[in-house]
């Protein structure tokens, strides 16, 4: 079954350190995103990837990295400059970027930070 | 820039009531409309969309229609399930600059139906 997955489901980090949040799509698309989630709000973008090598900032990019450089793999990276780490993560895919692209979701990354 | 507008929950409902959760945009030009739902504990799975003024998209029960007119994409089933308890988040698309790709999303509204 072609789908994303992330790992892990649950991740706890004491402050300062960086920790990395895994994301995999076989789905063979070409872009890749991801979303931070808190309660009570929606999604916010952190980054995204068009192609193989290269990634763009979304809203909310500080604090935070990525790499591409495979096309089914997208992890991202918290660093110990984000301030409020603690959130739910969502990685996407979609075929491309045209707007009626639908993006699919993987099931999230849980990070508590300690 | 873009935003999009949710009506406010939670929502709790009994079942086989009518459910409408209210969606309304602005954006400029022509976006793509998005209804998401998430589970407890689970990703986003996309329930419906419609990519232009007029389109109604509907799925599982589900029913909502792209009203340019009124920036409108409110989200309608008449009979609601227990099943169908969840967070339900609306969402728009726009290409163009630096909104090519991105979607904008709606605050979410939770929705719990008893049986």
């Amino acid at each position: 079954d072609g789908g994303i997955t992330q790992s892990p489901k649950y991740l706890f980090r004491k402050e300062g350190q960086n920790v990395t949040l895994s994301c995999e799509q076989n789905l063979n698309h070409d872009a890749m995103y991801w979303y931070r989630q808190d309660p009570g709000q929606g999604l916010r973008l952190i980054y995204y990837s068009q192609i193989v090598n290269d990634f763009q900032k979304g809203d909310i990019a500080e604090g935070y990295s990525v790499s591409r450089e495979k096309k089914e793999s997208f992890p991202l990276t918290v660093t110990s400059a984000q301030k409020n780490p603690t959130a739910f993560y969502l990685c996407a895919s979609s075929r491309g970027q045209a707007q009626a692209d639908t993006q699919y979701f993987g099931p999230g990354t849980r990070l508590t930070v300690l | 820039g873009d935003s999009v507008t949710q009506m406010e929950g939670p929502v709790t409902l009994s079942e086989e009531a009518f459910l409408t959760i209210n969606c309304t945009y602005t954006a400029t030009g022509y976006p793509s409309l998005f209804w998401y739902v998430q589970y407890p504990g689970e990703g986003l799975q996309l329930l419906l969309k419609a990519t232009k003024a007029d389109d109604k998209g509907s799925n599982k029960g589900f029913e909502a229609t792209y009203r340019k007119e009124t920036t409108s994409f409110h989200l309608e089933k008449g009979s609601v399930q227990v099943s169908d308890s969840a967070v339900y988040f609306c969402a728009l698309s726009r290409a163009g600059g630096t909104s090519y790709g991105k979607l904008t999303f709606g605050q979410g509204t939770i929705l719990t139906v008893h049986p």
